[in-house]
């Protein structure tokens, strides 16, 4: 079975604190992404990989920068926490087989920053 | 830029009923479409893809079709139970970073 592996489940930083979200998949994907989750909003896209050393800026990447140094490892950093960067965020790694993509996520880390 | 919605957004059902969960986009493009299931606080599990060239696929209980022509996705869940309860997201890739575009999902209360 893939496997994508968050750091942590619960974190709580203090306002500016500098903060690094780690995602493990053990499948050889190319592509991984972050997504952050907040009610009533659904998932939204901070950034993603398609290979390594390479990132992409998706939807609101305000705020966030990412690392991806090793094919399995991509890690999402807030340069600088601020409250309004509490919530759920979501790793996904994706397999492309045959053309046809499927995502994979980890657990979530749900983020507070106070 | 894709666009996805699911319909309704909250239903609650008794258990045992036959349910159908909606899902359109508005680029036909894609590569497939994902369902997967949350439960509270946790992350995504995925329940169906159905790749572009099929209309269905099924698992259990579980039923999901795709018509691209119409950007639409249905699932069709068969004889609710109270652990059925979660929110279902649906997920569209499309791109050439496959990028899955989700809808805000629809959450589901089974009650006994």
């Amino acid at each position: 079975d893939v496997k994508v592996t968050q750091s942590s489940r619960y974190l709580v930083k203090r306002t500016g604190e500098k903060v690094f979200l780690e995602c493990v998949q053990d499948m050889d994907h190319e592509n991984m992404f972050w997504y952050r989750q907040d009610p009533g909003l659904g998932l939204r896209l901070i950034y993603f990989s398609y290979d390594v050393k390479m990132k992409e800026k998706g939807d609101i990447p305000e705020g966030y920068s990412v690392s991806r140094e090793k094919k399995e490892r991509f890690s999402l950093i807030l340069e600088s926490a601020s409250t309004n960067q509490t919530s759920m965020y979501l790793c996904a790694s994706i397999t492309a087989t045959g053309g046809s993509p499927e995502a994979f996520f980890g657990q979530g880390t749900r983020l507070t920053v106070v | 830029k894709q666009e996805v919605t699911q319909i309704p957004a909250a239903l609650s059902v008794p258990e045992g009923e036959n349910l159908v969960l909606n899902c359109s986009f508005t680029d036909s493009a894609i590569y497939n479409l994902q369902w997967f299931r949350q439960d509270p606080g946790k992350g995504l599990t995925s329940l169906l893809l159905i790749q572009s060239s099929q209309r269905e696929q099924t698992s259990g209980r579980l039923n999901a079709s795709l018509d691209k022509s119409s950007g639409r996705s249905t699932l069709y869940i068969a004889a609710s139970q109270p652990g059925d309860s979660a929110t279902y997201l649906c997920a569209a890739s499309s791109g050439g970073s496959y990028i899955p575009t989700f809808g805000r999902g629809t959450s589901l209360i089974v009650h006994p």
